[in-house]
């Protein structure tokens, strides 16, 4: 099974409208971390935003909201007020803490979202 | 506090050839990891560094294989390259604490032909 899906190969907002860009996981260890990366198309994985799975409240980052629901097992990201410089590739990534595959800091990335902001 | 770099940014080599590319990671950040970008494959794990030691390796052939220095500067190695090679390779970095986020690097572009 994938740990990190995201079914949204592409999205389309309208600039200053929000968007909701969907992630799901997958894991049987009880402690994970669930990460948000926004990729320009020069390369550079920019980190956005972390939930980590004990957290009460969902993660907020200026324009960047985390929907963390555990029992459904999603993690969904929130854009609020789109930019014309939010059009990039969007991932979902999770490292497990390891307490039953042992640990390090590993990332499970899902396949991405592109999504493209227009006026 | 200077981010994390990579050189070089570009790469063109044959295959058959070896190729080492090098990752300093943030100053005080000890974890260095690695990962292949392509367009077929997504983004899949290599390895990770602490402390000079291997701690986690991800699905990849002997030809892929790491070090890391006592300054935490990491660098990996691709022996005997293949066209499938081709690829964005980016390396991250995690500093002490109990955040657990992981910054990455531009990424080296490897284009083997």
């Amino acid at each position: 099974a994938q740990k990190i899906t995201q079914t949204q190969p592409g999205m389309f907002v309208q600039e200053k409208e929000a968007v909701t860009l969907d992630c799901t996981y997958d894991t049987s260890d009880p402690s994970y971390g669930l990460f948000w990366y926004k990729q320009p198309s020069s390369g550079e994985m920019i980190f956005l935003i972390y939930q980590g799975s004990y957290d009460q409240q969902n993660a907020t980052e200026g324009r960047y909201s985390l929907n963390f629901q555990k029992a459904r097992k999603s993690a969904n990201l929130v854009i609020s007020a789109s930019q014309l410089g939010d059009s990039a590739m969007y991932f979902c990534a999770m490292r497990e803490a390891g307490i039953l595959t042992g640990g390090g800091n590993k990332l499970t990335f899902g396949t991405g979202t592109q999504l493209k902001v227009e006026l | 506090k200077a981010g994390v770099t990579q050189t070089p940014r570009y790469l063109i080599k044959t295959r058959g050839q070896q190729v080492t590319l090098s990752c300093s990671p943030i100053s005080g950040h000890r974890s260095v990891s690695w990962y292949q970008q392509t367009p077929g494959q997504g983004l899949q794990f290599l390895f990770e560094y602490f402390s000079e030691t291997q701690r986690n390796k991800g699905n990849f052939p002997g030809r892929f294989s790491g070090r890391q220095f006592s300054n935490s500067r990491s660098e990996m190695n691709v022996s005997t390259l293949e066209l499938g090679d081709s690829a964005l390779y980016l390396c991250a970095s995690r500093g002490p604490g109990s955040t657990d986020t992981q910054y990455f690097g531009p990424g080296t572009r490897l284009t083997v032909l």
